[in-house]
């Protein structure tokens, strides 16, 4: 079993649906990151979250430590936002090594 | 202030060959790492380097690869002998300090063919 799950592997939306991507870890963590890998291969960090909730724009990220999970959700989703995006955490002990989710494949349609 | 700059995008090495990665961090930045995407895989890490010196390497490959950052200029991923199955995407980020107090910030990778 992976440290990092993350569900659903790939997620058709149509425009303007709410979008939720949901991470589950089994290790302890001292920080989590939301990365968006563009279709071209190009990654941007989206968040660092360690613990509750941060907003930017339509995308919104939380975390639960107790419960090892956590979900990024896009409001009003655009075709623009269809991506991979990765969920990735630094464990406990280490201030370097993050460990990689395989990503969630998000097409949005008109 | 130009982002983490990554070159060559791509590169085409035949079997037994070297392949140079160069990774230039993000100014004012001191911590690199260089990840790895095999096709259709997700990323792992590799090394994680500060100015001058190799913090972790737990997730470099025992042979053939080397990393380094020297005082003056990029760092650089080594690969020598390269075979098949070192065709990847290499992909550098750096940060401005550790991971659990802010951003990373990533290049747009090199990607490694090998014939």
């Amino acid at each position: 079993k992976n440290e990092v799950e993350q569900s659903p592997q790939n997620l058709t939306a149509q425009e303007g649906e709410f979008i939720t991507i949901n991470c589950s870890y089994s290790v302890g963590i001292s920080a989590l990151h939301w990365l968006q890998q563009h279709p071209g291969g190009g990654i941007v960090s989206l968040f660092m979250l360690s613990s509750g909730k941060k907003k930017h724009g339509r995308l919104i990220a939380t975390i639960n430590i107790q419960e090892k999970h956590s979900s990024l959700h896009i409001t009003a989703s655009h075709p623009r936002d269809s991506a991979v995006y990765i969920c990735a955490v630094l464990n406990t002990g280490t201030a370097s090594k993050l460990t990689f989710g395989t990503g969630t494949r998000l097409q949005v349609t008109l | 202030n130009a982002g983490v700059m990554q070159n060559p995008r791509h590169l085409v090495r035949r079997r037994g060959q070297e392949a140079r990665l160069r990774c230039s961090p993000m100014k004012g930045h001191s911590h690199v790492y260089w990840y790895r995407q095999l096709p259709e895989e997700g990323l792992k890490f590799m090394v994680y380097l500060q100015k001058e010196n190799i913090i972790d390497e737990s997730g470099m490959p025992k042979e053939r690869f080397s990393a380094e950052f020297p005082k003056e200029g990029p760092s650089i991923l080594r690969i020598q002998q390269v075979v098949r199955g070192d065709s990847a995407a290499y992909f550098c980020a750096s940060s401005p300090g550790i991971l659990n107090t802010g951003e990373l910030f990533f290049g747009e990778g090199s990607r490694l063919t090998v014939l």
